[in-house]
């Protein structure tokens, strides 16, 4: 398997600009992991899903970031519109099962300038 | 609410040092709880986990042994190699929530 798979790696937008990144989650898994890194606030939890629904969304900054998973294979996390304080490394991550480890994709560097 | 604890870092030993870097939790019930670990420019690996009281992780020399007395879960290696070098990330996942909390990380730097 190749993993969790994220695009873009690195995205460069304006302020106030739409930016839109992409996860596909390992085939067969059914949970699925948005996390940010910053340097000054570490990993946080922005949103996850179970069987392709929203679990817990307590996590998202504010009503500019909103996050998708039409199926079971594809989400997206669209910030619109972007600010230069949503720069940062994001993350996807998958896993299987009820209390099994996660994986993570690479990242996302965002910059938003 | 959930949480976990790392000392800060960076740690910066010689190759073949012993390591340790500590690690607390606060969480209701019984959670796992796992050590990542991330290498520059990359997303996170498992290093190692223990699903309940007692248990010891261990991989790639790596050790943790989950202390629930203690509400800790450090991780060791007895030798460390340039290699080793990374951010290593402490983090719960409870039954309730399924979903990971980390710890705020801590850059290890090994010198040859």
């Amino acid at each position: 398997d190749a993993g969790v798979i994220q695009s873009p790696r690195h995205e460069v937008t304006e302020m106030g600009q739409e930016v839109t990144l992409r996860c596909k989650p390992i085939s067969g898994h059914n949970s699925l992991f948005w996390y940010r890194q910053t340097m000054m606030r570490g990993l946080e939890l922005l949103i996850y899903f179970n069987n392709n629904v929203p679990i817990d969304d307590s996590g998202m900054p504010e009503d500019r970031f909103s996050a998708k998973m039409p199926n079971a294979s594809f989400s997206t996390l669209k910030i619109q519109p972007s600010e230069p304080r949503d720069s940062a490394v994001y993350f996807c991550a998958s896993k299987q099962g009820a209390v099994t480890e996660a994986f993570f994709g690479q990242g996302t560097r965002l910059t938003v300038v | 609410g959930n949480s976990v604890t790392q000392m800060e870092g960076p740690v910066t030993l010689s190759e073949e040092a012993f390591l340790t870097i500590n690690c607390t939790y606060t969480a209701t019930g019984y959670p796992s709880l796992f050590w990542y670990v991330q290498y520059p420019g990359e997303g996170l690996q498992l290093l190692l986990k223990a699903t309940k009281a007692d248990d010891k992780g261990s991989n790639k020399g790596f050790e943790a042994t989950y202390r629930k007395e203690t509400t800790s879960f450090h991780l060791e290696k007895g030798s460390v190699q340039v290699s080793d070098s990374a951010v290593y990330f402490c983090a719960l996942m409870d039954t309730g929530r399924r979903a990971l909390t980390f710890g705020s990380g801590t850059r290890l730097q090994v010198q040859p």
